[in-house]
């Protein structure tokens, strides 16, 4: 297994709608994770961070992890044209590594 | 918050140049990365710095070495230039404070293309 595998997409939804992002993770994957959000042509910027199992709320962002699954997700509630953006999830490599490990991102549309 | 800059937003260079790209974070942070980003392979690792003049290769480091010469400024250096150099080059910065979860922080990118 990959050590972070996304579904790559391309994910649409409606303005309004819930936008939901998945990812999952190998033992290889520290157990705390992040989402980026990444315009096209722009860099990834940082919109979420979870380290414990459970759910972490922020606005319109919810992030879920779920360690006995090894997955981790993202929902947009109430999404915007503006959330429109490639989303890449991320974790630390076991054994104390200062890396991350990145999902290839899912690219999300939001249709007006 | 967090700024990581790049020198360069575009950039040109003819195969065979050597070519330096620049990052300079302003928060104090120990680690630094440069990453390149091409479609369809996701972002690839291609040096970590961990503290001044310290590195250690990612995963794709043929062609490339580095610098870090200051806390603040990691150098990326192409030492000849080649086609398949071409890409979107990113560097990031995170933190090893032990209340850091080694979140990292981007720059704006560069946008390299090799003629």
């Amino acid at each position: 297994q990959k050590e972070v595998e996304q579904n790559s997409g391309p994910l649409s939804v409606p303005e309004g709608a819930i936008a939901s992002l998945n990812c999952t993770y190998s033992d290889r994957v520290s157990q705390s994770f992040f989402w980026y959000r990444q315009y096209s042509g722009k860099s990834p910027e940082l919109i979420m961070s979870i380290y414990s199992n459970g759910d972490k709320e922020d606005g319109r962002f919810t992030a879920q992890l779920n360690k006995a699954s090894q997955y981790v997700s993202l929902l947009i509630r109430d999404s915007q044209p503006s959330d429109s953006a490639t989303y890449l999830c991320a974790g630390p490599t076991q054994g104390g590594s200062e890396k991350l490990v990145f999902g290839k991102g899912t690219k999300l549309t939001v249709n007006p | 918050d967090v700024k990581v800059t790049q020198s360069s937003r575009y950039l040109v260079k003819r195969t065979g140049e050597k070519v330096f790209l620049e990052c300079v974070q302003d928060m104090d942070h120990e680690n630094m990365f440069w990453y390149r980003q091409d479609p369809g392979l996701g972002l690839r690792l291609i040096y970590f710095s961990y503290d001044v003049k310290m590195k250690e290769k990612g995963d794709i480091p043929e062609g490339y070495s580095v610098s870090r010469e200051k806390k603040e400024r990691f150098s990326l250096i192409l030492e000849s230039a080649s086609t398949n150099q071409t890409s979107m080059y990113l560097c990031a910065s995170s933190s090893r404070a032990a209340s850091s979860y080694n979140e990292q922080f981007f720059g704006p990118g560069t946008r390299l293309t090799v003629l």
